[in-house]
């Protein structure tokens, strides 16, 4: 079976930073473009930013809005994928999804809560 | 970037009836060399992370019932609910992959009536 689990999420202040994991189960994840996807309290679905596999290079993309201070991991060594969040701000909070890009989106983790409040 | 724009951003149907969803897109998502448009609808129901229904703006994913189809090519696509049941209240959105970065529509809440 598909899985990825994500974990990391909390209670942030303002300027400070969180790391984000994502462990992948039942697919080859070394092969496989992974990305974030966030979504704010009632809000949509915000595309964070993606990196392709090794084979091409682990080239990562980023929204506008996170470019400079989110950077996106992989290790398949470990199966599990990284986003560093650093300098956070107040309009970050949102739950974190993980999610195989195939180039749609599927599968999507059950996603972790980051909250940014002082 | 792609802008997709969805409508309406609400809809009340009858348990039975029929339920349309838009979605246009800036610029075409049509890639001209495999003649696949590059986009996808995702249904998202409270508290749970958003489930795969359709690929390639047309092809439904497995397990999904046969009820929802999608339609259109270019720059306007429709998701399309033919018989509504209870099961289907949620909220929609389309996403293209033709580019990074990736976008999605603002969500389509769907509700009886």
């Amino acid at each position: 079976e598909v899985q990825l689990v994500e974990s990391g999420g909390g209670l942030v202040k303002p300027g400070g930073s969180l790391r984000l994991s994502c462990a992948a189960s039942g697919f080859t994840f070394s092969h496989a473009w992974m990305s974030w996807v966030r979504q704010a309290p009632g809000k949509g679905l915000e595309w964070v930013g993606h990196i392709k596999s090794k084979g091409d290079a682990e080239t990562t993309d980023y929204a506008a809005p996170v470019k400079g201070r989110f950077t996106i991991s992989r290790d398949d060594s470990k199966n599990t994928l990284y986003l560093q969040m650093n300098s956070l701000k107040t309009e970050d909070t949102a739950v974190y999804y993980c999610v195989t890009e195939q180039p749609w989106f599927d599968p999507w983790g059950q996603g972790t809560l980051v909250t940014v409040s002082s | 970037d792609i802008v997709m724009t969805q409508s309406p951003d609400s809809l009340a149907v009858s348990l039975g009836e029929r339920a349309t969803i838009n979605c246009k897109s800036s610029q075409s998502v049509l890639y001209s060399s495999n003649n696949n448009n590059f986009l996808a609808w995702y249904q998202q129901k409270p508290r749970q992370p958003p489930k795969l229904l359709i690929y390639w703006a047309s092809t439904r994913e497995s397990g999904v019932p046969d009820r929802f189809s999608g339609s259109g090519s270019g720059t306007d696509f429709t998701l399309t609910i033919s018989s509504l049941q209870a099961e289907d209240v949620a909220v929609y959105y389309c996403q293209q992959y033709y580019s990074t970065p990736r976008t999605f529509g603002q969500g389509t809440k769907l509700e009886i009536k």
